[in-house]
Protein backbone atom coordinates (compact mmCIF):
# COMPACT_ATOMS: atom_id res chain seq x y z
CA UNK A 1 0.00 0.00 0.00
CA UNK A 2 0.89 3.52 0.16
CA UNK A 3 0.91 4.14 3.77
CA UNK A 4 2.33 3.20 6.36
CA UNK A 5 0.48 0.04 8.06
CA UNK A 6 0.67 -1.09 11.19
CA UNK A 7 -0.53 -4.37 12.96
CA UNK A 8 -2.75 -5.63 14.55
CA UNK A 9 -5.27 -2.45 15.04
CA UNK A 10 -6.35 -3.87 18.16
CA UNK A 11 -4.65 -6.16 20.88
CA UNK A 12 -6.70 -6.81 24.13
CA UNK A 13 -3.66 -8.60 26.31
CA UNK A 14 -3.72 -10.11 30.20
CA UNK A 15 -1.36 -8.06 32.20
CA UNK A 16 1.93 -9.77 32.56
CA UNK A 17 1.87 -11.21 28.86
CA UNK A 18 4.62 -9.96 26.48
CA UNK A 19 2.80 -8.27 22.84
CA UNK A 20 4.88 -7.24 19.72
CA UNK A 21 3.15 -4.30 17.69
CA UNK A 22 4.45 -4.56 13.90
CA UNK A 23 4.95 -1.42 11.72
CA UNK A 24 5.33 -1.70 7.81
CA UNK A 25 6.64 2.12 6.48
CA UNK A 26 6.46 3.51 3.66
CA UNK A 27 8.63 2.12 1.19
CA UNK A 28 11.96 3.97 0.67
CA UNK A 29 11.49 5.95 3.98
CA UNK A 30 14.34 5.64 6.31
CA UNK A 31 13.31 7.15 9.13
CA UNK A 32 11.25 5.07 11.39
CA UNK A 33 9.62 6.62 14.72
CA UNK A 34 7.38 4.99 17.76
CA UNK A 35 5.15 7.33 19.71
CA UNK A 36 2.61 6.88 21.99
CA UNK A 37 -0.87 8.10 22.90
CA UNK A 38 -3.01 7.72 26.25
CA UNK A 39 -6.60 8.75 26.11
CA UNK A 40 -7.38 12.49 24.76
CA UNK A 41 -3.30 13.49 25.45
CA UNK A 42 -0.26 14.29 22.70
CA UNK A 43 1.88 11.94 21.75
CA UNK A 44 4.85 10.58 23.28
CA UNK A 45 7.78 10.29 21.57
CA UNK A 46 9.28 6.27 22.12
CA UNK A 47 11.97 5.85 19.77
CA UNK A 48 13.63 6.56 16.41
CA UNK A 49 15.40 4.66 13.72
CA UNK A 50 17.83 6.73 10.78
CA UNK A 51 18.89 4.48 8.39
CA UNK A 52 21.70 2.19 9.67
CA UNK A 53 22.80 4.38 12.35
CA UNK A 54 22.32 3.34 16.27
CA UNK A 55 18.52 4.25 17.26
CA UNK A 56 17.69 7.07 19.62
CA UNK A 57 15.86 5.27 22.09
CA UNK A 58 16.09 8.17 24.63
CA UNK A 59 11.64 8.01 24.72
CA UNK A 60 11.67 3.90 25.87
CA UNK A 61 10.19 3.88 29.28
CA UNK A 62 11.07 1.06 30.84
CA UNK A 63 13.47 -1.91 30.31
CA UNK A 64 10.26 -3.88 29.60
CA UNK A 65 10.12 -1.62 26.11
CA UNK A 66 12.13 -2.54 22.65
CA UNK A 67 12.05 -2.44 19.43
CA UNK A 68 14.14 -3.19 16.45
CA UNK A 69 14.17 -2.25 12.15
CA UNK A 70 15.10 -5.15 10.18
CA UNK A 71 16.54 -4.85 7.43
CA UNK A 72 15.64 -1.13 6.84
CA UNK A 73 12.03 -1.47 6.80
CA UNK A 74 9.79 -3.13 8.81
CA UNK A 75 9.95 -2.91 12.50
CA UNK A 76 8.49 -3.91 15.87
CA UNK A 77 7.82 -2.84 19.00
CA UNK A 78 8.21 -5.29 21.96
CA UNK A 79 6.85 -4.78 25.45
CA UNK A 80 7.20 -7.25 28.05
CA UNK A 81 5.39 -8.16 30.78
CA UNK A 82 2.23 -5.67 30.25
CA UNK A 83 1.20 -3.71 32.79
CA UNK A 84 -2.30 -2.11 33.00
CA UNK A 85 -0.45 1.71 32.46
CA UNK A 86 0.69 0.44 29.16
CA UNK A 87 -2.42 0.71 27.27
CA UNK A 88 -2.71 3.62 24.60
CA UNK A 89 -2.58 3.35 21.20
CA UNK A 90 0.81 2.85 19.56
CA UNK A 91 1.94 5.17 16.22
CA UNK A 92 4.45 4.53 13.84
CA UNK A 93 5.21 7.34 11.77
CA UNK A 94 7.45 6.97 9.15
CA UNK A 95 9.62 9.65 6.77
CA UNK A 96 12.18 10.16 3.68
CA UNK A 97 14.44 11.71 5.60
CA UNK A 98 15.35 11.60 9.16
CA UNK A 99 15.37 15.48 9.72
CA UNK A 100 13.41 18.05 8.00
CA UNK A 101 10.55 16.29 7.40
CA UNK A 102 6.90 15.66 7.92
CA UNK A 103 5.95 12.42 9.05
CA UNK A 104 3.98 9.97 8.10
CA UNK A 105 1.47 8.10 10.57
CA UNK A 106 0.01 4.63 10.56
CA UNK A 107 -3.53 4.36 12.11
CA UNK A 108 -1.51 2.72 15.30
CA UNK A 109 -2.61 -0.32 17.51
CA UNK A 110 -4.76 0.25 20.40
CA UNK A 111 -3.57 -1.66 22.96
CA UNK A 112 -5.55 -2.79 26.25
CA UNK A 113 -4.64 -4.32 28.89
CA UNK A 114 -6.54 -6.07 31.25
CA UNK B 1 14.39 19.62 26.80
CA UNK B 2 11.90 20.77 24.17
CA UNK B 3 8.11 21.00 25.27
CA UNK B 4 5.32 22.36 23.33
CA UNK B 5 2.32 23.52 24.27
CA UNK B 6 -0.68 24.53 22.42
CA UNK B 7 -2.77 27.79 24.17
CA UNK B 8 -6.37 25.84 24.44
CA UNK B 9 -7.09 22.86 24.94
CA UNK B 10 -10.47 23.12 22.71
CA UNK B 11 -11.87 25.63 20.35
CA UNK B 12 -15.64 25.39 19.25
CA UNK B 13 -16.33 27.39 16.33
CA UNK B 14 -19.26 28.25 13.81
CA UNK B 15 -19.05 26.82 10.44
CA UNK B 16 -17.84 29.32 7.83
CA UNK B 17 -15.83 30.96 10.58
CA UNK B 18 -12.50 31.06 10.69
CA UNK B 19 -10.18 29.24 13.17
CA UNK B 20 -7.12 30.18 14.67
CA UNK B 21 -5.16 27.41 16.60
CA UNK B 22 -2.26 28.09 18.38
CA UNK B 23 0.94 26.83 19.87
CA UNK B 24 4.10 27.88 21.70
CA UNK B 25 7.64 26.22 22.02
CA UNK B 26 10.26 26.44 24.32
CA UNK B 27 13.54 25.22 22.59
CA UNK B 28 14.75 28.01 20.64
CA UNK B 29 17.27 25.97 18.39
CA UNK B 30 14.00 24.72 16.65
CA UNK B 31 14.00 25.13 13.44
CA UNK B 32 11.10 23.62 11.32
CA UNK B 33 7.51 23.09 12.57
CA UNK B 34 4.72 21.23 11.45
CA UNK B 35 0.68 20.75 12.12
CA UNK B 36 -0.87 17.98 12.04
CA UNK B 37 -4.62 16.59 12.19
CA UNK B 38 -5.85 13.78 13.58
CA UNK B 39 -9.27 12.21 13.39
CA UNK B 40 -10.55 10.08 15.02
CA UNK B 41 -9.77 6.49 15.03
CA UNK B 42 -7.06 7.21 12.75
CA UNK B 43 -3.00 8.49 13.06
CA UNK B 44 -1.84 12.44 12.75
CA UNK B 45 -2.02 13.76 9.12
CA UNK B 46 0.17 16.19 7.53
CA UNK B 47 -1.29 19.71 7.43
CA UNK B 48 1.48 22.42 6.48
CA UNK B 49 4.83 23.07 7.61
CA UNK B 50 7.27 25.97 7.64
CA UNK B 51 10.97 26.41 8.34
CA UNK B 52 12.48 28.91 10.70
CA UNK B 53 13.27 31.35 7.76
CA UNK B 54 10.04 32.07 6.94
CA UNK B 55 7.67 33.59 8.75
CA UNK B 56 4.25 32.98 6.85
CA UNK B 57 3.24 29.89 4.82
CA UNK B 58 -0.40 29.75 3.07
CA UNK B 59 -1.67 26.34 2.19
CA UNK B 60 -5.24 25.46 0.73
CA UNK B 61 -8.04 27.44 2.89
CA UNK B 62 -5.20 27.14 5.70
CA UNK B 63 -2.15 29.41 6.66
CA UNK B 64 1.26 28.51 8.94
CA UNK B 65 2.99 32.03 11.23
CA UNK B 66 5.75 31.83 13.21
CA UNK B 67 6.69 34.31 15.52
CA UNK B 68 10.66 33.40 16.52
CA UNK B 69 11.01 36.19 18.95
CA UNK B 70 8.01 34.54 21.19
CA UNK B 71 8.61 31.14 20.25
CA UNK B 72 4.60 31.29 18.87
CA UNK B 73 3.08 29.45 15.92
CA UNK B 74 -0.62 29.58 14.85
CA UNK B 75 -2.36 27.64 12.72
CA UNK B 76 -5.36 29.44 10.82
CA UNK B 77 -8.23 27.93 8.86
CA UNK B 78 -10.22 29.75 6.69
CA UNK B 79 -13.83 29.52 6.11
CA UNK B 80 -14.07 26.19 8.85
CA UNK B 81 -16.10 23.51 7.29
CA UNK B 82 -17.73 20.39 9.70
CA UNK B 83 -14.80 18.17 7.80
CA UNK B 84 -12.33 20.11 9.91
CA UNK B 85 -13.45 19.02 13.42
CA UNK B 86 -10.52 16.99 14.65
CA UNK B 87 -7.73 17.25 17.11
CA UNK B 88 -5.25 19.49 15.83
CA UNK B 89 -1.33 19.18 16.77
CA UNK B 90 1.68 21.39 16.51
CA UNK B 91 5.59 19.96 16.10
CA UNK B 92 8.51 21.48 16.79
CA UNK B 93 12.12 19.37 15.35
CA UNK B 94 15.47 20.83 15.77
CA UNK B 95 16.57 18.93 12.43
CA UNK B 96 20.17 18.35 13.96
CA UNK B 97 18.52 16.03 16.71
CA UNK B 98 15.95 13.94 14.30
CA UNK B 99 12.74 13.91 16.11
CA UNK B 100 9.77 15.90 16.94
CA UNK B 101 8.20 16.98 20.32
CA UNK B 102 4.59 17.13 20.04
CA UNK B 103 2.22 19.60 21.82
CA UNK B 104 -1.08 17.85 23.43
CA UNK B 105 -3.32 19.01 21.09
CA UNK B 106 -6.07 20.95 20.05
CA UNK B 107 -9.85 19.46 19.72
CA UNK B 108 -11.67 21.66 17.13
CA UNK B 109 -15.12 21.30 17.06
CA UNK B 110 -17.33 22.76 14.01
CA UNK B 111 -21.19 23.84 14.54
CA UNK B 112 -23.34 23.65 11.56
Amino acid sequence: GAGVSQSPSNKVTEKGKDVELRCDPISGHTALYWYRQSLGQGLEFLIYFQGNSAPDKSGLPSDRFSAERTGGSVSTLTIQRTQQEDSAVYLCASSLVGKGAPLHFGNGTRLTVT
Amino acid sequence: GESVGLHLPTLSVQEGDNSIINCAYSNSASDYFIWYKQESGKGPQFIIDIRSNMDKRQGQRVTVLLNKTVKHLSLQIAATQPGDSAVYFCAALNTNAGKSTFGDGTTLTVKP
